[in-house]
């Protein structure tokens, strides 16, 4: 069945420093690919998403692209600051096309 | 404007024990997701709603899962005689229209506990 495999935290970055979390799936069709934060104390939000191939989403500094050939979604910031500490979680919409798929989730600390 | 709205916020309760949680969607929002997530677990996807359609309910873990929505308003997840492995935090999200493009809205969930 479909599924999303995200690098496992924590990762612990320095302010300013280049942040890079790798999301990879599997699926059939083509699913439309978000991802999803949660900030310390807060709901999940949606960060960005992308619905077809070679599409960019992005938001608040982070980019992510839908990568077909790799089948990847990697989300990315150049310059990380420590409000960005949360948790990410990289989604997509299945094969029944509705639910999200979500993989476990990366933790990211940053410190000044 | 308001967001998704769940409570009890957080709720403990006895092993065997039935337990009722409820969703207040966005205004407007058709379609409803119920999710689960366990402690360092992703969230699974329990049962969803749109509109007045029969609901998708392929993630129920169990039939001591169910759910109901009355039209395109409040929803209740109910789990009948709780087990330990219950224990998690049930997410509910509405987006304005059901589909694989639409972002779902989150509410900050409830936390449940078996004791």
């Amino acid at each position: 069945g479909d599924s999303v495999t995200q690098m496992e935290g924590p990762v612990t970055l320095s302010e300013e420093a280049f942040l890079t979390i790798n999301c990879t799936y599997t699926a059939t069709g083509y699913p439309s690919l978000f991802w999803y934060v949660q900030y310390p104390g807060e709901g999940l939000q949606l960060l960005l998403k992308a619905t077809k191939a070679d599409d960019k989403g992005s938001n608040k500094g982070f980019e992510a692209t839908y990568r077909k050939e790799t089948t990847s979604f990697h989300l990315e910031k150049g310059s990380v600051q420590v409000s960005d500490s949360a948790v990410y979680f990289c989604a997509l919409t299945g094969q029944a096309g509705t639910a999200l798929i979500f993989g476990k989730g990366t933790t990211l600390s940053v410190s000044s | 404007g308001a967001g998704v709205s769940q409570s009890p916020s957080n709720k403990v309760t006895e092993k065997g024990k039935d337990v009722e949680l409820r969703c207040d969607p966005i205004s407007g929002h058709t379609a409803l997701y119920w999710y689960r997530q366990r402690l360092g677990q992703g969230l699974e996807f329990l049962i969803y709603f749109q509109g007045n359609s029969a609901p998708d309910k392929s993630g129920l873990p169990s039939d001591r899962f169910s759910a109901e929505r009355t039209g395109e308003s409040v929803s209740t997840l109910t789990i009948q005689r709780t087990q330990q492995e219950d224990s998690a935090v049930y997410l509910c999200a509405s987006s304005p229209l059901g589909g694989a493009h639409q972002p779902q809205h989150f509410g900050d969930g409830t936390r449940l506990s078996i004791l």
